[in-house]
């Protein structure tokens, strides 16, 4: 069966360091994946979108990775700022999107 | 620009009584998703309208849930009769052309729905 994971625990980080979220896929063949960022009782925003050819895609302090044959998208946050606490979703572009349960992310000052 | 508009923000109702949410897309965009979220289950896709026509209702949990988008710039979700079950937090999204699974949704606030 079609399976999204994403670490259920969540990520606690300092200020300054490179916060790394995983998202893992089975039994998909996206042409796209996207992240999102959701904040609590608020619906997800899009970050950043990169397709099936690509490697990496950079936005400002951002920066995805998708690995088609690991089957793996990684999404990093450099310099990580107690701004950036959230709830981070990715999603997978097949017939449809179709979200992970995300990883929530939490960085103290 | 307003971003796309879901009513009502929270709903507390009996068990059996029916439930309607709203969502007004963004203006000009062409497709508009029904997700449901709960801790259990993440983002779940209900249903998704473009250009008014229903395309893909697979994710709808069974016939107590209709979904209606009479024009461009509105739609309901229906829950009659509400069961306990149905507690969640109901998001409306909407993008700008054919539903292409390139493009990004915009989500509304979501309508938190509590059935007692």
């Amino acid at each position: 069966s079609q399976k999204i994971e994403q670490n259920s625990e969540a990520l606690n980080i300092q200020e300054g360091k490179t916060a790394t979220l995983t998202c893992n896929y089975t039994n998909y063949s996206p042409a796209y994946l996207q992240w999102y960022r959701q904040d609590p009782g608020r619906g997800p925003v899009f970050l950043l979108l990169i397709r099936e050819n690509e490697k990496e895609k950079r936005k400002e302090r951002l920066k995805v990775t998708f690995d088609t044959t690991l089957k793996q998208s990684l999404f990093h946050i450099t310099a990580s700022q107690p701004a950036d606490s959230a709830t981070y979703l990715c999603a997978l572009a097949d017939s449809t999107l179709t979200f992970g349960k995300g990883t929530m992310l939490l960085v103290s000052p | 620009d307003a971003g796309v508009i879901q009513s009502p923000r929270h709903e507390v109702t009996e068990m059996g009584q029916e439930v309607t949410l709203r969502c007004k897309p963004i203006s000009g965009h062409n497709s508009l998703f029904w997700y449901r979220q709960t801790m259990m289950r993440g983002l779940e896709l209900l249903i998704y309208f473009n250009n008014n026509v229903p395309i893909d209702d697979s994710g709808m949990p069974e016939d107590r849930f209709s979904a209606k988008m009479p024009n461009a710039s509105f739609s309901t979700l229906k829950i009659q009769p509400s069961e306990p079950r149905d507690s969640a937090v109901y998001f409306c999204a909407s993008s700008l052309s054919g539903g292409r699974t390139n493009e990004k949704l915009f989500f509304g606030s979501g309508t938190q729905l509590s059935v007692l």
